[in-house]
Order: C-alpha cells, then sequence, then structure tokens
C-alpha cells in the first residue's frame, strides 16, 4: 500500500511569487491536513480537507490556500511569497472513520529567497 | 498560545537504559493523544496513541501514560535503542474540532540514544 506522496521534496522560490505544492492521500483516505513546520515553531495546522471541502482551518494569513480533487488528492498555494514562508511543508491523510491517527508525507521543503 | 508543551528539547539516554518524554497539555478539551517520531528529512512517523478515557496504553518497548488531572503524558521507551535517536512530537486531537486530523503538535524533544 503507497504512503502519503508529496510533491516536489524541494522548492526555491523569490519573494513575491507563488507556489502550489500537491499531495496525494493513502488510497482510501478521503482527508488530507496540511501542517507547516519551522524550527522552534514545530507542526502548525494550516488546513484539513474532505471531500473536497475545507473542514478546519489553522491561524495563518489568506496568502495560504487549498483545494482538495475528487480522487482525494489536495493541492496548497501560498501567494505572494516572504522569506518566513521557509518551512517544511507535511501532508497527512486519514480514514476519517472514528478515532485514528494521521499518517504524513516526507514533506516539501520550501526555501523563499 | 503553546497548548502542547514538550519542555525538553533535548535527551541523552544511554542504550538499554529507558527513555522518557514528557508532553503537558493546557486544553481540557483534547481527547485524543497521540507520539510521532520524525528523522531528518522524513514526514513524522505514527508511533502510539492513547485516548483520553485511558491512563496507559502500550505497544511493545513503547508506552503512553495520561495523567488527565495534571494534563501530562508521557512516553517511555524501554529498552532504548540507538535506532531511537529522533525527534519526537506529542500531538493531541480537540474533542470540539471533530475531526481526527486537526492536531495540536508540540515543538518536539530531540532523543539521543548514545552507546
Amino acid at each position: 500500500k503507497a504512503g502519503v506522496t508529496q510533491t516536489p521534496r524541494y522548492l526555491i522560490k523569490t519573494r513575491g511569487q507563488q507556489v502550489t505544492l500537491s499531495c496525494s492521500p493513502i488510497s482510501g483516505h478521503r482527508s488530507v491536513s496540511w501542517y507547516q513546520q519551522t524550527p522552534g515553531q514545530g507542526l502548525q495546522f494550516l488546513f484539513e480537507y474532505f471531500s473536497e471541502t475545507q473542514r478546519n482551518k489553522g491561524n495563518f494569513p489568506g496568502r495560504f490556500s487549498g483545494r482538495q480533487f475528487s480522487n482525494s488528492r489536495s493541492e496548497m498555494n501560498v501567494s505572494t511569497l516572504e522569506l518566513g514562508d521557509s518551512a517544511l511543508y507535511l501532508c497527512a491523510s486519514s480514514l476519517e472513520t472514528g478515532v485514528t491517527e494521521a499518517f504524513f508525507g516526507q514533506g516539501t521543503r520550501l526555501t523563499v529567497v | 498560545d503553546q497548548q502542547v508543551k514538550q519542555n525538553s528539547p533535548s535527551l541523552s539516554v544511554q542504550e538499554g537504559r529507558i527513555s522518557i518524554l514528557n508532553c503537558d497539555y493546557t486544553n481540557s478539551m483534547f481527547d485524543y493523544f497521540l507520539w510521532y517520531k520524525k528523522y531528518p528529512a522524513e514526514g513524522p512517523t505514527f508511533l502510539i496513541s492513547i485516548s483520553s478515557i485511558k491512563d496507559k496504553n502500550e505497544d511493545g518497548r513503547f508506552t503512553v501514560f495520561l495523567n488527565k488531572s495534571a494534563k501530562h503524558l508521557s512516553l517511555h521507551i524501554v529498552p532504548s535503542q540507538p535506532g531511537d535517536s529522533a525527534v519526537y512530537f506529542c500531538a493531541a486531537r480537540d474533542v470540539l474540532a471533530g475531526t481526527a486530523s486537526k492536531l495540536t503538535f508540540g515543538t518536539g524533544t530531540r532523543l539521543q540514544v548514545t552507546l
């Protein structure tokens, strides 16, 4: 069974640009969540999608957005990139059938210069 | 406002001894707690979890203890092995979130198991 796949693994962008990150969940998983990991801040919840609808949103500015497709694949977009957006962006999928853990992908390392 | 706190950024333990990683939380609405392990350049890997209705859960060398009155949980690894060297994250689910996927994480504890 394939795990959570995130692409690309590494990305370098300049300030002001926008970026789109992709996440393919584990087959059969319908919930996809996104997290930002920065040194000293741990993992911060960005948002969660389930059945193509955003269910939860963390405390991030509107420059951070996402969507989910009918096959449960998800994308997140960051517009007008700032240096502080440099981080590891992690995607997690879960089955959503009661209490269960979330399975993480390897992440996309975004560097804004 | 850090609702899940891991006050020890690092811990060094000798191989074969017990590793105890601690986690404190402030939100009384957390109903489910998880521990994740993370190696560099990889995503977090689920380790063990515990529901708020229990005070202990064991899985092989890993045991998680929950003290609800103190809002404290701990992860015990016995015996510790060099392959356990990683960053350990404590995470909690808010029952109001209504989903297993919105987790609040601590900042992590780096465990180093020495020979």
